[in-house]
């Protein structure tokens, strides 16, 4: 069974930073390209980036290229994504998100999602 | 960067009704579109993927179509359990651009 598992969210100041972590099970994680998507409290979803298999295909919403990094370590089944000058429009639950096909290094289908975890900006 | 468009925004229909959600690209995206249904305090399901194939476990009312800029989603019997919003998606690479979303409920 494929597991998908957020941590890392919090109360953060604008301008501050915070790194989430998904830790993902059951499945080929090196194999399959991975990708966060965010969600503002009561309002719909928001691709934000993809990463490949290998972590050398990378792309970004233009709402926060420039200030955030996807990254994945293989070895440790574990998805990344490095927020810095975080601002009020930031605030949101971020979900990881399995995409549905084998080496198929696309920023979608998304079969799997993890329960995901809060992040606030706010000072 | 691709934008999305969804339609109606919100919908009220009866339990047995068809519903029709549609869904348009500001340029063409091939059949790189999925449908996920969101219902309230829960994380997005996956309904359909390449505009019209049905995700494993889904049941069969509901159904996708088009190619290119325009995309539909229907439900051919709305169940109340179908109470969710729903969101197109494109995932023609490089951005996975999601739309605003058609919430839809029972009258």
């Amino acid at each position: 069974e494929v597991q998908l598992l957020e941590s890392g969210g919090g109360l953060v100041q604008p301008g501050g930073s915070l790194r989430l972590s998904c830790a993902a099970s059951g499945f080929t994680f090196s194999s399959y390209a991975m990708s966060w998507v965010r969600q503002a409290p009561g309002k719909g979803l928001e691709w934000v980036s993809n990463i490949g298999g290998s972590g050398d295909s990378t792309y970004y919403a233009d709402s926060v290229k420039g200030r955030f990094t996807i990254s994945r370590d293989n070895s440790k089944n574990t998805l990344y994504l490095q927020m810095n000058s975080l601002r009020a429009e930031d605030t949101a639950v971020y979900y990881c998100a399995k995409v549905l096909r084998f080496l198929e290094w696309l920023p979608g289908p998304f079969d799997s999602w993890g329960q995901g975890t809060l992040v606030t900006v706010s000072s | 960067d691709i934008q999305m468009t969804q339609s109606p925004s919100s919908l009220s229909a009866s339990v047995g009704d068809r519903v029709t959600i549609t869904c348009r690209a500001s340029q063409g995206i091939y059949n790189y579109l999925a449908w996920y249904q969101q219902k309230p305090g829960k994380v997005p399901k996956l309904l359909i993927y390449a505009a019209s194939s049905l995700q494993s476990g889904v049941p069969s009312r509901f159904s996708g179509s088009g190619s290119g800029t325009d995309f539909t989603l229907t439900i051919s019997s709305l169940q109340a359990e179908d109470v969710a919003t729903y969101y197109c998606q494109n995932y023609n690479r490089p951005s996975g651009t999601f739309g605003p979303g058609t919430k839809v409920d029972i009258k």
